[in-house]
């Protein structure tokens, strides 16, 4: 069956390391998307990508890159990790119809905690 | 500023009741909404969606509704089931791809 994966599901670092999280979706979907989720906030888009090599900011895209080499993997990257980015982060997948972005699918979340 | 509002943060319903979770948004350009559903430890799961160009969509016991003029859905849930209970995220796009989504509303479904 097709589906999306997140890699590490757990993750703990230290403040000002770099960490990627990985996520790769097997249903060949152009459209893949980053969100975090926080008590209080719902989940808030970081970044997204139409397609290879196609990358777009979000809501809250401070300090978080990602690039799109191939059409099954969006890693994401915070470059320095700061507290604030502790967080339990989603991956989605999408393919667009008819005009709209047609139901996203998640992955089970990768937790992170920067000490 | 959020977009989409879901201002109860938490709802409690007897088994076999109707559970309605409410959700406002303020942009007029939304013209696609969906509810998604999220258990714990979990990933959100798609649940049900209209377009801005209807006013009800039913699947099974989940029932969407879209009031344009008074820029407000809500999920009807009949009946209410256990199983039922987890966060409920409600979302919309404006004619492009990224969602955004609502806080959440956590539903308990009591026996």
């Amino acid at each position: 069956d097709a589906e999306i994966t997140q890699s590490p599901r757990h993750k703990i670092t230290e403040t000002g390391r770099q960490v990627t999280l990985a996520c790769h979706q097997t249903w060949n979907h152009n459209n893949m998307f980053w969100y975090r989720q926080d008590l209080g906030h719902g989940l808030r888009l970081i970044h997204y990508s139409y397609g290879v090599h196609d990358t777009n900011k979000g809501e809250v895209s401070d300090g978080y890159s990602v690039s799109r080499s191939n059409t099954e993997d969006l890693p994401l990257t915070l470059e320095s990790a700061a507290s604030s980015q502790t967080s339990v982060y989603f991956c989605a997948s999408s393919e667009p119809r008819q005009g709209n972005t047609g139901e996203l699918f998640f992955g089970e979340g990768s937790r992170l905690t920067v000490l | 500023d959020q977009q989409v509002k879901q201002n109860s943060p938490s709802l409690s319903v007897q088994e076999g009741r109707i559970s309605i979770l409410n959700c406002d948004y303020t942009n007029s350009m939304f013209d696609y909404f969906l509810w998604y559903k999220k258990y714990p430890a979990e990933g959100p799961t798609f649940l049900i969606s209209i377009s801005s160009i209807k006013d009800k969509n039913e699947d099974g016991r989940f029932t969407v509704f879209l009031n344009k003029s008074a820029k407000h859905l809500s999920l009807h849930i009949v009946p209410s089931q256990p199983g039922d209970s987890a966060v409920y995220f409600c979302a919309a796009s404006a004619g492009g791809y990224a969602l955004n989504f609502g806080k959440g509303t956590s539903l308990l479904v009591t026996p």
